[in-house]
């Protein structure tokens, strides 16, 4: 039931924008988006609760399709300090309601 | 302002050997807490969870077990570490929001352990 995230690693420039993608074979009642640095704990950067919900904060920004049951992180116009390992978690309907996390997309910038 | 604590940070211990992870938070009451595992490619696997004092669930088989003596302690335990325990564990709080799917966690710094 561990969600699918693709790409697995991504390189980009500075300035370059990127799409992570999480997919569910199952039905997804709401879908949470991490960040983990190397070395450090997972941060939490934005939750989607609704199918159609988008949302975004700086130049990062998320959308929630809940019919194709899948989720996209949109990084815009990339800088250094985004690089990491970004994590999907997603809430399955009918479940006791805690994340189960994809195996994550690592995320690399270069200037 | 709330806050998690995690300890020891790393450790080696040996096959066979005991394990005793801690995880306490402050600033909160009634927290929910959780235990991951995050291994080298398999993302962050949910091992425990807790809605209160001695209410543990656990979501995977193995030869680990939790424990909350109190309401904002956490204790992860092994009587006998294997070489597959190996990993990065992370303690975990949510603030029980009432609405299903919507619990976002605050993780600790982890718990770095590596079984020879």
């Amino acid at each position: 039931q561990q969600p699918v995230q693709s790409p697995q690693a991504v390189i980009l420039r500075e300035g370059e924008d990127a799409v992570i993608n999480c997919s569910s074979s199952k039905a997804l009642y709401s879908v949470h988006w991490y960040r983990q640095k190397h070395g450090e704990a997972p941060v939490f950067l934005m939750i989607l609760l609704k199918g159609g919900e988008q949302k975004g904060h700086d130049k990062i920004s998320a959308s929630f399709n809940e019919k194709k049951q899948q989720s996209s992180l949109y990084l815009t116009a990339s800088q250094l300090s985004y690089s990491g390992t970004y994590f999907c978690g997603t809430v399955y309907g009918g479940s006791q309601g805690n994340l189960i996390f994809g195996k994550g997309t690592k995320l690399s910038v270069k200037p | 302002s709330q806050t998690i604590h995690q300890w020891p940070a790393t450790l080696v211990q040996p096959v066979g050997s005991p394990l005793s992870l801690e995880c306490t938070v402050e600033g909160t009451s009634n927290p929910n807490l959780y235990w991951y595992r995050q291994a080298a490619g398999r993302g962050l696997q949910l091992l425990f969870y807790s809605v209160g004092i001695g209410q543990i669930s656990s979501e995977v088989p193995q030869n680990l077990s939790a424990s909350r003596p109190q309401d904002r302690q956490f204790i992860l335990s092994s009587k006998k570490l294997l070489l597959s325990d190996s990993g990065f564990y992370l303690c975990a709080w949510s603030v029980p929001t009432g609405l299903f799917g919507a619990n976002v966690l605050t993780f600790g710094a982890g718990s770095r352990l590596t079984v020879l």
